[in-house]
């Protein structure tokens, strides 16, 4: 069964507000991968967290990894159209780390 | 920059057909997969590969097989396709590190209709 759960699984917001999607794994994970896919397009690759505690920025996008290494969170500042997609996090088993565990994603619409 | 090419951008077929879903990578990448996209649902695993002629079991395998005769090229079929099999089916590929780290790279998809 699903062992990543993301949360909010949509998001409407106006243009200049902050968003944040959340993931939560039920078991330890090595490493968290963040992907984003616009509508119609196919997922591409964003950052990877490796490291307990660790925190990466991409111009707007600020990516967490939590210290035990359970919880991952993805918030973009001042939110604009060309964020509009849905962003997945995708992680793998501290031990068993050959597959990747997916969350559901979450859909980001933005009102100009 | 990596390209996964997949050879169908829209299909339809008939409940019953065998069906190929063809994919190439042009990065020398050791590993590959084949993930289903359906609503509500996300990113299914189907089947992967580390090397040639190669393959594992992914999360969703049954109804599928695959073949790997080539390193850049990993083909998903559908032995007898069925309605449930409709989705958006995706290929990806990535090199091999021993911390499996390596990113995944997609190729834009088939949407296969079976009617």
């Amino acid at each position: 069964g699903q062992q990543v759960m993301q949360i909010p699984q949509y998001q409407h917001v106006q243009e200049g507000e902050d968003f944040t999607t959340y993931c939560n794994s039920s078991t330890t994970l090595s490493n968290i991968q963040w992907y984003k896919q616009r509508p119609g397009g196919h997922p591409v690759f964003l950052i990877q967290l490796v490291k307990s505690g660790e925190v990466k920025k991409q111009k707007r996008l600020t990516f967490q990894f939590g210290e035990a290494k359970k919880n991952s969170s993805l918030h973009i500042t001042a939110t604009q159209t060309t964020d509009v997609g849905t962003y997945f996090c995708a992680g793998r088993r501290a031990g068993n780390n050959r597959k990747l565990i997916w969350g559901l994603g979450t859909s980001l619409a933005v009102n100009p | 920059d990596v390209k996964v090419t997949q050879s169908s951008r829209y299909l339809v077929k008939r409940t019953g057909e065998k069906v190929f879903l063809e994919c190439v990578q042009d990065m020398d990448h050791e590993n590959m997969f084949w993930y289903r996209q359906d609503p509500g649902l996300g990113l299914r695993l189907i089947y992967f590969s580390y090397d040639v002629k190669m393959k594992e079991k992914g999360d969703i395998p049954e109804g599928y097989s695959v073949s790997r005769e080539k390193k850049e090229r990993f083909s998903l079929i559908l032995e007898s396709a069925s309605t449930n099999q409709t989705s958006m089916y995706l290929c990806a590929s990535s090199f091999y590190d021993t911390s499996y780290n390596s990113p995944l790279h997609f190729g834009n998809g088939t949407r296969l209709t079976v009617t």
